[in-house]
Parts: C-alpha cells; structure tokens; sequence
C-alpha cells in the first residue's frame, strides 16, 4: 500500500530551525506535498516537490530526494504561530485515477 | 465567499441515528473529496469525484454514501450512526486530478464537520 512515515512530534525553540523528515512508499509516487493544521483549523497547502532538490517559499522550504525516497520541510525563524500539526502526502497514481495519501502529521511544538 | 464550505460544523447525534454532510465549493474545481480525521488526526480519504463522476471509493462501509448533484457540491450520507464514526469530516476540492511533476494538484479543505455520536 502507500504509506509516508514521519515524525510524531517535534519541539523546538522560537526563532530556532526545525526540520521535518518524511519518508514514502515509491510504488506510483509522483511528488511529495506538506500540509499545515493548526488545532481546530482545516489542512492548509504549504508546498510541493515533484521534481529532486529545494523549494524555497519564505521562512519554509521543502525538499525531496527520489532515490532516497525521502522529504523534508525545513522551518526557518520559527515563531509561535508556526506551532500546529504538519503533514507531508504523497501524489499516487493508480488504476487512472489520482490519490493524495497523508501521512499521520508531525505536531510541532513551538516554545519561547 | 468561502472556497469551501460544509455544514454543519457540529453534529451530535444518538447510534443509529442517520445524518448528511453538505459541502459546496466556489472555485471552479474539477474534483471534490471526502476525508475523515480521526482522534488522532490520520486523514483518510473516503472518496473523490470529478465532475461528478466517483472516482475514489475507498475501503468504507456502505453505511456511507456521497452524492454529487454537480461538480460544486459533494454531500456526505450516513445511515446507522456508530460510535466509531465520531471523527472530523473534511471536504477538499482540486482543480483536476491530473498527475504533474512540474505542479502540485492542491487541494483546498473546508473548515470540517466534527460528527459525535453518541
């Protein structure tokens, strides 16, 4: 099946970096997307990777690397309101048809 | 003018009771899902349409059934209320369901539907 793995909580200090890895399951992958929750809030769209290497959007920056089936989401300057819930999904393709699979979310806890 | 609306935001309900979740979305998209949230935040998606048509139906008991009257609206059935189905429904649309290395397909949630059952 696909399946992404990551961490289940992280802390770390404000305007510290924090970098949270995710890891897929390659069987009809086409990239790698980071979503953010905070509690009682929906899924909001952070970034994308479809193809290897960085992506830079302000204080967060994603990566991916294909042949080590492997993601992060570097969080830079880190500030209070970046404490929530971060889930990497993976972009399958199978049987014609496209499926977002999420992973199970990293809490971020963010401290002064 | 929210992109994704659903109603009701609560829903408290009594076993085997039967309720419906209505979603709406003014962005024009193609495709339209359901995802469930469990207590433990795990997203799952239940199904997806594109224009109406379903395309995603995964693992879920038939007690559960969408319905698409037009490709700005998925609306939510379920017959039999259990108790494992207390969790957070979320409505989620796309612009298509096209496949793209060079671009993400986004999906754009709704606030959710937080179901109790009692």
């Amino acid at each position: 099946g696909q399946s992404l793995e990551q961490p289940s909580e992280v802390t770390a200090v404000e305007g510290a970096i924090v970098q949270i890895n995710c890891t897929y399951q390659t069987s009809g992958f086409y990239g790698l997307s980071w979503y953010q929750q905070h509690d009682g809030g929906a899924p909001t769209f952070l970034s994308y990777n479809g193809l290897d290497g960085l992506e830079e959007t302000g204080r967060f920056s994603s990566f991916l690397s294909r042949s080590d089936s492997y993601g992060y989401l570097l969080l830079q300057e880190l500030q209070m309101k970046d404490s929530a819930s971060y889930f990497c999904a993976g972009s399958y393709s199978g049987a014609g048809s496209y499926q977002l699979t999420f992973g199970k979310g990293t809490k971020l806890s963010v401290i002064p | 003018d929210t992109a994704v609306s659903q109603t009701p935001k609560y829903l408290v309900t009594q076993m085997g009771n039967d309720k419906s979740i209505k979603c709406e979305q003014n962005l024009g998209h193609d495709t339209m899902y359901w995802y469930k949230q469990d207590s433990k935040k795990f997203l799952k998606i239940m199904f997806s349409y594109n224009n109406k048509e379903l395309i995603i139906n995964e693992t879920v008991p038939n007690r559960f059934s969408p319905k698409s009257p037009d490709k700005a609206h998925l609306n939510l059935h379920i017959n039999s209320l259990e108790l494992g189905d207390s969790a957070v429904y979320f409505c989620a649309s796309s612009q298509d369901r096209r496949l793209s290395r060079a671009g993400a397909n986004v999906l754009t949630f709704g606030a959710g539907s937080r179901l109790t059952v009692l």
